[in-house]
């Protein structure tokens, strides 16, 4: 079946340690885009890509950094960097004809 | 700058009763507005969206929602809720400039009381 599959659905990590969420889409989608999510403050912008070997910064990535060497594929990275990274991540692709997002069913990341 | 505001964090519905979520918006070009459900840890599913053309858009599940121009208004609406209809609900903008970003609301919490 055709869908965006995220990995791992729960991680746990020490604070000062990189890790890194998988994000894989078969739907032959050219945009990809990791969002943050929060109680109470909705979805945030964390990076996107239009295209294979581009991606921009969205709205809150300071501590993060991503890659998109395959069409099928966005990880992203949470560095150490980032002082607050326990949050629920969502991954989503997209046609740019359409304009609805297709969202993974997320990874929840805990900082211990 | 687009932006959208979801003015209610709770909504409490009867079940068999029409429910309604709001839903406000700001863009600079012509809208594209979306719809999206949430289910405790899990990622979000669309309902439906409006492009143009009718102001009323049916989507999954028996939802719709009314785009109206002047009140820059997109509020999702059912005849009669059930249940199973409890969930977060996310609004989201994005305008017609070609960035294909989606600007999401804070949600909100819909729950249909049996």
């Amino acid at each position: 079946d055709g869908g965006i599959t995220q990995s791992p659905k729960y991680l746990f990590r020490k604070e000062g340690q990189n890790v890194t969420l998988s994000c894989e889409q078969n739907l032959n989608h050219d945009a990809m885009y990791w969002y943050r999510q929060d109680p109470g403050q909705g979805l945030r912008l964390i990076y996107y890509s239009q295209i294979v070997n581009d991606f921009q910064k969205g709205d809150i990535a300071e501590g993060y950094s991503v890659s998109r060497e395959k069409k099928e594929s966005f990880p992203l990275t949470v560095t150490s960097a980032q002082k607050n990274p326990t949050a629920f991540y969502l991954c989503a692709s997209s046609t740019t004809s359409t304009g609805e997002l297709f969202f993974g069913e997320g990874s929840r990341l805990t900082v211990l | 700058a687009q932006s959208v505001a979801q003015p209610e964090d709770q909504v409490n519905v009867a079940e068999g009763n029409p429910l309604t979520v709001k839903c406000t918006y700001s863009v600079s070009g012509n809208p594209y507005l979306f719809w999206y459900v949430q289910y405790p840890n899990r990622g979000l599913q669309f309902l439906l969206k409006y492009i143009t053309g009718d102001n009323l858009v049916k989507g999954s599940y028996g939802f719709e929602a009314e785009f109206n121009k002047s009140q820059t208004s997109f509020h999702l609406k059912k005849p009669s809720a059930l249940v199973s209809d409890s969930a977060l609900y996310f609004c989201a903008v994005r305008d017609g400039t070609g960035a294909n970003n989606l600007f999401f609301g804070t949600g909100t919490r819909l729950t249909v009381i049996p």
